[in-house]
């Protein structure tokens, strides 16, 4: 059974940093392009980042470009995402997909970690 | 960027009736597109991939259709269970851009 366990959630002031993370298991990791996905409270989805199967490939948004950073650990089937520089519109749910193999579309996500950006 | 554009924003729809919401992209992605549907307090769930695939297990009633820049999901005999947020994605290309949803609601 395919699972993904996101954790590193939390409440963080502005300008600070936060690294969350995403455990999993159920399938073989390294064969997939994994993504983070979030959701501002009561507003839609927003996809944040893309990382290919070997990490050697990266995609953001504009809105979150250079700020954040998408990582992978292929030996512990763990996906990362490193945020520097919060702001207040970074409060969201954080949920760790599974593109198909290749950047297509997501198959599994997991059940997501909040992050609220607040002084 | 590309932007996706849905309509309505939300609808309410009686048990057996039929329901289309539509999705449009700003720019030519041919068929890459995916559908996918989140009820409160849960993940979303993947429907439709490539326009128009049924993912494992999606009911028959959930059809997708189009090409080009214009995509409708369709629910024929809408059930009370699916009462969600539809979201459209772009699929194959960064950037992987979301939809803003539409609201379905039950009467």
């Amino acid at each position: 059974e395919v699972q993904l366990v996101e954790s590193g959630g939390g409440l963080v002031q502005p300008g600070r940093s936060l690294k969350l993370s995403c455990a999993a298991s159920g399938f073989t990791f390294s064969n997939y392009y994994m993504a983070w996905v979030r959701q501002a409270p009561k507003k839609g989805l927003e996809w944040v980042a893309t990382i290919s199967t070997s990490g050697s490939r990266t995609y953001y948004p504009d809105s979150v470009k250079g700020r954040f950073t998408i990582s992978r650990d292929n030996a512990k089937s763990s996906l990362y995402l490193q945020m520097n520089s919060l702001k207040s519109e970074d409060t969201a749910t954080y949920y760790c997909a599974r593109h198909t193999m290749g950047p297509y579309y997501f198959d599994y996500w997991g059940q997501g970690v909040m992050v609220t950006v607040s002084s | 960027n590309i932007v996706m554009t849905q309509s309505p924003k939300s609808m309410s729809i009686s048990v057996g009736d039929r329901v289309t919401m539509n999705c449009k992209a700003s720019q030519n992605v041919y068929n890459n597109i995916a559908w996918y549907q989140q009820k409160p307090g849960q993940s979303p769930k993947l429907l439709i991939y490539y326009a128009s695939n049924r993912y494992n297990g999606v009911p028959d009633r959930f059809t997708g259709s189009g090409y080009g820049t214009d995509f409708t999901l369709t629910i024929n005999s809408v059930q009370a269970e699916d009462a969600a947020f539809y979201y459209c994605q772009r699929i194959y290309n960064s950037p992987f851009t979301f939809g803003s949803g539409t609201k379905l609601e039950i009467k």
